[in-house]
């Protein structure tokens, strides 16, 4: 079956430029996860969404980064007035659900952002 | 805020040898997950620990989470090139069920 999915692999945008980030992920996965990796390092943590509830905005660094989550589904991350310590690879995952227990994150392959 | 810290940053070594990987916290997790991330590529789940003083083994690898649920271990047995990787610990925080992730240990294995 089909994983999760990311758009676009490769992004390169000018400081100030928005930007839209795209995650689809596995059918039938009710959580969704954004992160951020800056080169070789871990991930941070951005928001998340577990099917109707309020999703939790938590690691968002800023105003400007805002992210939403269609009809369960697909995700979009948006980064308006981009700045160059924005640069980064966002990660995108999604889990059967959540729990105390933990369940398998799957992730997509990234999107590697560069401001200029 | 939870932090998770991993030790060694950096670790090169020669096939055959023996390593552990530390991830350290503060905090108590209600689980916590070890994954390898290759280059280009999204993590993949190795294993998810959920009781204190659990020990698991996938193969070469051996998986530990400490009694007090705030710290674990990555052991690796006779090292290969293919564990070559950047592995990351993640702690499943208690009440909000998000995920936070670990500093990362990268990891190369010399043939």
């Amino acid at each position: 079956g089909a994983g999760v999915s990311q758009s676009p692999s490769n992004k390169v945008t000018e400081k100030g430029k928005d930007v839209e980030l795209r995650c689809d992920p596995i059918s039938g996965h009710t959580a969704l996860y954004w992160y951020r990796q800056s080169l070789g390092q871990g991930l941070e943590f951005l928001i998340y969404f577990q099917g109707n509830s309020a999703p939790d905005k938590s690691g968002l660094p800023s105003d400007r980064f805002s992210a939403e989550r269609t009809g369960g589904s697909v995700s979009t991350l948006t980064i308006q007035r981009t700045q160059q310590e924005d640069s980064a690879v966002y990660l995108c995952a999604s889990s059967l659900g959540f729990g105390p227990s933990g369940y398998e994150q799957y992730f997509g392959p990234g999107t590697r952002l560069t401001v200029t | 805020t939870q932090l998770l810290e991993q030790s060694p940053q950096f670790l090169s070594i020669q096939e055959g040898e023996n390593l552990t990987v530390y991830c350290n916290s503060s905090s108590v997790f209600s689980s916590l997950q070890w994954y390898r991330q290759e280059p280009g590529e999204g993590p993949v789940l190795l294993v998810t620990v959920v009781t204190g003083g659990e020990v698991k083994k996938l193969k070469r690898l051996t998986f530990q989470f400490g009694d007090a649920r705030k710290d674990s271990s990555l052991h690796i047995t006779a090292a290969q090139p293919g564990d070559t990787g950047l592995y990351l610990c993640a702690g499943v925080s208690s009440g909000t069920y998000k995920y936070i992730f670990g500093t990362g240990t990268r990891l190369k294995v010399l043939a």
